[in-house]
């Protein structure tokens, strides 16, 4: 089955400064990594996420990478600020005709804004 | 986006007991809905994904008869914790994607306390 490995597990940055997250993936079926950001005791959100037919995308302040071959995605977040601290997981899954599989996701990197 | 409910958010029940977690699509109906398990400050770890009209798959290490998944109508799955033990405490979410090829929302979740 799918493996994911996220780095850090904790990631403290000063305000407005940026932060990056760094998954990998065992997978080569994977085709679909989504972002999600968890605040204490809450629901995981979307934030973002990319296909496996795109390399980057970008949502403001917020991108995402991939590159298939190396198996590997990561998480940009540029002018960091106080409510983006969080705990942050990188997920993959595959997506087919018949429908989505379920979401491997990584550990979750702790992200601490500075102020 | 879409809208995933759950019930109850909370539960404190004794050892022995069985305990039943609903999980409702509010404005779009799922064929496939998947549960997930977080332990506090560990990652979510998918349990089993619940199929409409039929049986749930379960992920390897997940007992099938502890933990019954049905998936009755297109807008609701159910999560019964069969003769619950301290160690099933946890935080039990559930998601659905609104498309078979869409993103999955995630419901809030149920935090189970076995006593």
């Amino acid at each position: 089955g799918e493996n994911v490995e996220q780095h850090p597990s904790t990631l403290s940055v000063q305000e407005g400064d940026s932060a990056v997250i760094k998954c990998t993936y065992s997978d080569s079926a994977s085709n679909y990594f989504p972002w999600y950001k968890q605040e204490l005791g809450k629901r995981p959100q979307l934030i973002i996420d990319i296909r496996s037919n795109v390399g980057e995308k970008k949502d403001q302040r917020i991108a995402v990478t991939l590159n298939k071959t190396a198996k590997h995605f990561s998480l940009h977040i540029t002018e960091t600020q106080p409510e983006d601290s969080a705990v942050y997981f990188c997920a993959a899954s595959t997506y087919s005709g018949g429908g989505a599989d379920g979401l491997t996701f990584g550990k979750g990197t702790h992200l601490i804004i500075q102020p | 986006g879409a809208v995933v409910s759950q019930h109850p958010s909370r539960v404190i029940c004794k050892s022995g007991t069985s305990v039943k977690i609903e999980c409702r699509s509010l404005d779009f109906q799922a064929t496939t809905m998947f549960w997930y398990r977080q332990f506090p400050k560990q990652s979510l770890m998918l349990m089993a994904t619940s199929n409409e009209g039929s049986k749930a798959t379960y992920e390897q290490g997940v007992e099938k008869d502890k933990f019954l998944i049905n998936h009755a109508s297109l807008t609701l799955s159910t999560l019964t914790v069969t003769s619950a033990h301290p160690e099933d405490s946890s935080f039990y979410i559930c998601s659905a994607p609104p498309d078979p090829l869409e993103t999955q929302y995630f419901g809030p979740g149920t935090r189970l306390l076995v006593l």
